[in-house]
């Protein structure tokens, strides 16, 4: 099991250029998430999904959407790419989250995006 | 949304136990986590308590939670020079269905 994979591992864009970062998994899990990590602010969720064809907002959905077409993938999307968006994208998924049992999130190795 | 607050930096001597202090506010939390995120790497859950529970020892690890005051934290005995690394704090909120992660504490071990 390859687990959760992202792509690119690495990218610059500049100002106003869209792209999409790809989230792929094999655990056959419902629920994928998307986060943005920054210095001294943790992870925060920009979007999550709880199966194929849903999406919905987190704390940070401004700028970026994104969309579940597949069970296993799960894309996020920067449409015109701002300074603010540079960060380190990672994504996750688990079975069900942790509200009436146990349930650990498998985290990708990160995206590391800058924006000039 | 759930506010979830962390130390940013502890530095302790090789040997030594680490303790790592964690806050929360969402009091439906019904399973607390702690995931540890090496350099260049994606998180990985080191360990969990559930919330009817006080204590939760692994190994070298031991978790102590007070529900009354909303605080949880990760021991670390004997921390070894490979326990360098950022480690976070994560709880499931039921009102709003969705991990919150703190701001993560950098542990730098000095041999």
């Amino acid at each position: 099991n390859a687990g959760v994979t992202q792509t690119p591992k690495f990218r610059v864009l500049k100002t106003g250029q869209s792209m999409t970062l790809l989230c792929a998994q094999d655990m056959n899990h419902e629920y994928m998430y998307w986060y943005r990590q920054d210095p001294g602010m943790g992870l925060r969720l920009i979007h999550y999904s709880v199966g194929e064809g849903t999406t919905a907002k987190g704390e940070v959905p401004d700028g970026y959407n994104v969309s579940r077409l597949k069970k296993q993938n799960f894309l996020l999307g920067l449409e015109s790419a701002a300074p603010s968006q540079t960060s380190v994208y990672f994504c996750a998924s688990s079975n069900l989250p942790g509200q009436s049992s146990y349930n650990e999130q498998f985290f990708g190795p990160g995206t590391r995006l800058t924006v000039l | 949304g759930e506010d979830v607050e962390q130390s940013l930096f502890l530095s302790v001597r090789e040997g030594d136990s680490s303790v790592i202090n964690c806050t929360y506010t969402d009091s439906s939390s019904t399973y607390l986590y702690w995931y540890k995120q090496e350099p260049g790497a994606g998180l990985q859950l080191l360990t969990y308590i559930f919330s009817n529970m006080d204590m939760k020892q692994d190994q070298r690890l031991t978790v102590l939670l007070n529900k009354k005051d909303k605080h949880l934290s990760l021991r670390i005995a004997d921390t070894q020079t490979g326990d360098s690394a950022i480690y976070f704090c994560a709880v499931f909120s039921n009102t709003g269905n969705q991990f919150y992660f703190g701001t993560g504490t950098s542990l730098t071990v000095i041999p």
